[in-house]
Order: C-alpha cells, then structure tokens, then sequence
C-alpha cells in the first residue's frame, strides 16, 4: 500500500511566523503535489514537482514556496504565515508513469490556523 | 479556463440509490476520477473514467459523456458509512495535474 504523511495532524502558528509542512512518500514517486482545501473551493493547487529539486506553480502559489531535496520528501513554506492561509493542506503523490489509471494518493492532511 | 460543478449538498437515505453529478469545462481532459473523502480525513479513490460509458465497481459505479463534459457517480444500497463528501477531479493533458471541482456532501440517513 502507498502511504503518504505529514508532519502534523493540526498547527496552530502566529501571523508572520515561518511555517514548514512536510511530506513523505514510502512509494518511489515522481510526481508530488501541495493542495489546500477551503470550504466551497474544493482542492487548490498551490506546487507540484515532477522530480528532485524540480518544481512548478500551481493556480496559487502566492505566499507559498516548496522544497524537493529528496525523492520521497515535498515540503511546503509559508515564509510569513497570514490569516488567510488558515485551511487544511493536504499533499499527494503520484507515480510519473503515463499509465492511464495512475490515480494521486493522498496523505492525512494538516490542518493548519494562523491566529 | 478550468470549472468543475458539483452539487454543493446531498441527502438520501439508507438502502436507496443517489446519482451525484459532475460537469466539466477544462482546457485539457485525460481521465475523470471520483474520490470518497469522510470528514478530517485524507480523500480515497473511488473509480476512473477516460472513455464515454459506465465503469461499475461493486455498489459504485461512474458515467461519463466526453462531448457533454457530464460524469456522475452512482451509490447503489446506500449505507451509514457512505456519508461523505464526492470529489470529482478531471486530469490535464499531460496526465499529471488533476482538478478538482468542490465536492459534493452526502448525508445518508437511517
């Protein structure tokens, strides 16, 4: 079985605090992913990366930035944490085969308050 | 652009058959996935659509008509633990990026 976690289950950080979501992937994946999800909004992009040290913006990126070290090791910045970046972050991975059932494989989640 | 809609709530009740619907305008299309996500938990996947017709999975089965941009997801014999939200997701041309629209919330009720 594929298992992704992260870090934290829940954080609670202060606005402008530097805040670091880590994710890790015991599957050998290329392809990793950093969502958050807000109610009614449905899970947002914010990076991806295809391979180490490579990565891409997704649709809102702003305010976030990521780290590819390591193959099985995505992890998410919030270099000064805002109100607005209060939500649940979610991260995936995802083989970098063009298989067509090759579904993304989600971890638990950390849901994230900034006060 | 990319917009997927979806039923915003949902409620049946146990033992009946629910239809949830999604529709899809996106700049690519490569797959439709349906995935179960139960509250504070991560979301699991469900089933897979790339070609037009019905794939059934069990009491889950999944439609989709490419030239209408239209899937839904159908939940025979409902039961309690069904009780989650639906996310459908369309994948991009590349067959990497996934998106998702906002998902549907089911309550199942005894």
């Amino acid at each position: 079985d594929v298992k992704v976690t992260q870090s934290s289950r829940y954080l609670v950080k202060r606005t402008g605090e530097k805040v670091f979501l880590e994710c890790v992937q015991d599957m050998d994946h290329e392809n990793m992913f950093w969502y958050r999800q807000d109610p009614g909004l449905g899970l947002r992009l914010i990076y991806f990366s295809y391979d180490v040290k490579m990565k891409e913006k997704g649709d809102i990126p702003e305010g976030y930035s990521v780290s590819r070290e390591k193959k099985e090791r995505f992890s998410l910045i919030l270099e000064s944490a805002s109100t607005n970046q209060t939500s649940m972050y979610l991260c995936a991975s995802k083989p970098g085969t063009s298989r067509n059932t090759d579904t993304q494989y989600f971890g638990p989640g950390t849901r994230l308050t900034v006060l | 652009g990319q917009n997927i809609d979806q039923p915003t709530e949902m409620t049946a009740t146990e033992g009946a058959i629910v239809q949830i619907n999604c529709t899809y305008q996106t700049s690519g299309f490569n797959g439709l996935f349906w995935y179960q996500q139960h509250a504070g938990e991560a979301p699991t996947f469900l089933s897979y659509n790339v070609l037009d017709g019905l794939e059934e999975k069990g009491r889950f089965s999944s439609f989709l008509s490419r030239s209408k941009g239209y899937s839904y997801l159908l939940l025979k014999e409902l039961q309690m633990k069904d009780s989650a939200s639906y996310l459908c997701a369309v994948r991009d041309n590349y067959g990497q990026n996934f998106v998702f629209g906002p998902g549907t919330r089911l309550s199942v009720l005894p």
